[in-house]
Formats: structure tokens, C-alpha cells, sequence
């Protein structure tokens, strides 16, 4: 069993508003990911980090900004979420063989 | 560029019958490749995965899967499925030492009773 949690599971909020999505894994790994889905959209990296201090942007621009400070935890903000940031967001953190632990997802709807 | 490709969208199969999802790759040196599983609400859960040796590799939950380097295929297979197979596929691949994973547009399986 995974052991990698993200909160909120849903979110609603209005136009404007900041917002974090948390991401905390207790097994350890250095490397931890943020993935965007969108229905029959493949899933598409916006954020990684290869351990503490080390952040990079991923594939899909995203106006997302992420930290990591802690190895267990890898933060997701928007400054100012607008409609078009309505989305699934999942956390995912890997060691190196190759398997990539999933969180549940945050489900994102900006009105 | 990687990428990969699951050219089926939606695919209904009765119970019990044989399932087979297509996976295509694009990528330059060997891949590692991977098949996950989504149930709704849910993240996403490992099947299987290729990384060398064995062309046929075996995962969880009754699943096989073939890696073609001709066609730069990875299929997914079961022989018989079960209803509690409905659920959405992704196959993936793994790039840079496991630095970088992508994904496929994923396949929406749907199993009648």
C-alpha cells in the first residue's frame, strides 16, 4: 500500500484565490512529481524535485509553483487560481526501481 | 521527443472474454516501460512493468504484457476478465534513469456482465 496522501481530495473555491495542495509521502524517496489529468488527456508533468531544495518545471507549462523543503513533502500553489486551472492534480514519488506511488488526487474546480 | 500513444479511447469487453490494450512508444535508447490502472477516484496503481530480459512480462491481478522493440509496443493483456477490471489504463514510459515518466492519453475499460 502507498503511502503518499494529498489534501484536499476536493476543492472549490472562486476566482482570485490562493490555494496549496499538499503532498506528503512517509517512504522516503527523493524523487516526487506533480501530474496534471485532464479526461482523455494523457497525464502531463507540470513539477518534479530529485530531493530537498531541488525543484524543476516539467513538460506542460504550468503557472503552478511548488517547494521542497522536507523530503516528505512537495507543496503545489497557485498564486491566483482562474478557471482554467480546473483540473486533477496527482502526486506521485518514486525510488529508483522504477515504480512510481500515486496519490489519490486533488480535484481542483475554480469558478 | 517521448511520447506514447494509447490509440483506443473506450474499449467494452463481456466477462470473461480476452482483453487486449494497445501501447505505443516513441523513444530513442531502451525504455522502461509500465502499465498503471486508475479506479475512479482513485491515484494510480502498478501492473507491471518491462525493463530488460523477458519480452513477456507478468504483473498483478492476471495481466501480461508483451514488449515489441520492432513495433515499439508494449500491449497489455488478460485472458479472461473480470468485472471489477473496469477501469481506466495508462501505459507509460520511463526515461533518464527513472528522472522523468510519461504518460499515455490512458483507456477507458468498460466490462459487460
Amino acid at each position: 500500500e502507498a503511502d503518499i496522501y494529498q489534501t484536499p481530495r476536493y476543492l472549490v473555491i472562486g476566482t482570485g484565490k490562493k490555494i496549496t495542495l499538499e503532498c506528503s509521502q512517509t517512504m522516503g524517496h527523493d524523487k516526487m512529481y506533480w501530474y496534471q489529468q485532464d479526461p482523455g488527456m494523457e497525464l502531463h508533468l507540470i513539477h518534479y524535485s530529485y530531493g530537498v531544495n531541488s525543484t524543476e518545471k516539467g513538460d506542460l507549462s504550468s503557472e503552478s509553483t511548488v517547494s521542497r523543503i522536507r523530503t516528505e513533502h512537495f507543496p503545489l500553489t497557485l498564486e491566483s487560481a482562474r478557471p482554467s486551472h480546473t483540473s486533477q492534480y496527482l502526486c506521485a514519488s518514486t525510488r529508483d526501481t522504477g515504480e512510481l506511488f500515486f496519490g489519490e488526487g486533488s480535484r481542483l474546480t475554480v469558478l | 521527443a517521448q511520447s506514447v500513444t494509447q490509440p483506443d479511447i473506450h474499449i467494452t469487453v463481456s466477462e470473461g472474454a480476452s482483453l487486449e490494450l494497445r501501447c505505443n512508444y516513441s523513444y530513442g535508447a531502451t525504455p522502461y516501460l509500465f502499465w498503471y490502472v486508475q479506479s475512479p477516484g482513485q491515484g494510480l496503481q502498478l501492473l507491471l512493468k518491462y525493463f530488460s530480459g523477458d519480452t513477456l512480462v507478468q504483473g498483478i491481478k492476471g495481466f501480461e504484457a508483451e514488449f515489441k522493440r520492432s513495433q515499439s509496443s508494449f500491449n497489455l493483456r488478460k485472458p479472461s476478465v473480470h468485472w471489477s477490471d473496469a477501469a481506466e489504463y495508462f501505459c507509460a514510459v520511463g526515461v533518464y534513469n527513472f528522472n522523468k515518466f510519461y504518460f499515455g492519453s490512458g483507456t477507458k475499460l468498460n466490462v459487460k456482465p
